[in-house]
């Protein structure tokens, strides 16, 4: 039972416009996001989190936002650099947990 | 720091053999996890473990087992091996106080023939 999903696989974005790269969840215990980062070859880099008391957080060019009532986050990328492709994956955590879901990854190509 | 070191990179074996990978965490860090991940699964938790002892596990069957030591260096081993074993297994450390960010070794390719 998935319960973290990226339903789209791939997303293809032009340089310097915004990537928006899409996540649902449906466990309500959840209490922590994270996006992670995954070139070939190399593991999963954290790239930013967000604890479910807040509905938005930014680090530089990244921007997570959660919407809890509809159990959904989205990572925003402005500008889109082609460095940025590489496979997106969302993970959750409940409170104090170490383990975490993930989802099945997005793969982002930043079209120069 | 040294980063999370995983080994071997890559490992091929046939069906019924048994496999064993190894991990060794950032330094300091006392909290190794291990996931799989298949490209139709995504990433899925093994199992994590927290001064050599096995503190959360996932959904896996009991040929998956692992181990840490007492230098927080962990092992994982699957016994007799399945097609649908082939994976990339890749291991992560933290400090282990709980609800921390993980930091991730490059993984182990097995491919099982």
């Amino acid at each position: 039972d998935q319960q973290v999903k990226q339903n789209s696989p791939s997303l293809s974005v032009q340089e310097g416009r915004i990537s928006i790269l899409n996540c649902d969840y449906t466990n309500s215990m959840f209490d922590y996001f994270l996006w992670y980062k995954k070139y070939p070859a190399e593991g999963p880099t954290f790239l930013i989190s967000i604890s479910s008391i807040k509905d938005k957080n930014e680090d530089g060019r990244f921007t997570v936002f959660l919407n809890k009532s509809a159990k959904h986050l989205s990572l925003h990328i402005v500008p889109s650099q082609p460095g940025d492709s590489a496979v997106y994956f969302c993970a959750a955590r409940t409170s104090g947990a170490n383990n975490l879901f993930f989802g099945t990854g997005t793969r982002l190509t930043v079209i120069p | 720091k040294a980063g999370v070191t995983q080994t071997p990179r890559y490992l091929i074996k046939t069906r019924g053999q048994q496999v064993t990978l190894s991990c060794s965490p950032i330094s300091g860090h006392r909290s190794v996890s291990w996931y799989q991940q298949t490209p139709g699964q995504g990433l899925q938790f093994l199992f994590e473990y927290f001064s050599e002892t096995q503190r959360n596990k996932g959904n896996f069957p009991g040929r998956f087992s692992g181990r840490q030591f007492s230098n927080s260096r962990s092992e994982m081993n699957v016994s007799t091996l399945e097609l649908g074993d082939s994976a990339l297994y890749l291991c992560a450390s933290s400090e282990g106080r709980g609800g921390e960010k993980l930091f991730f070794g490059s993984g182990t390719q097995l491919s099982v023939l």
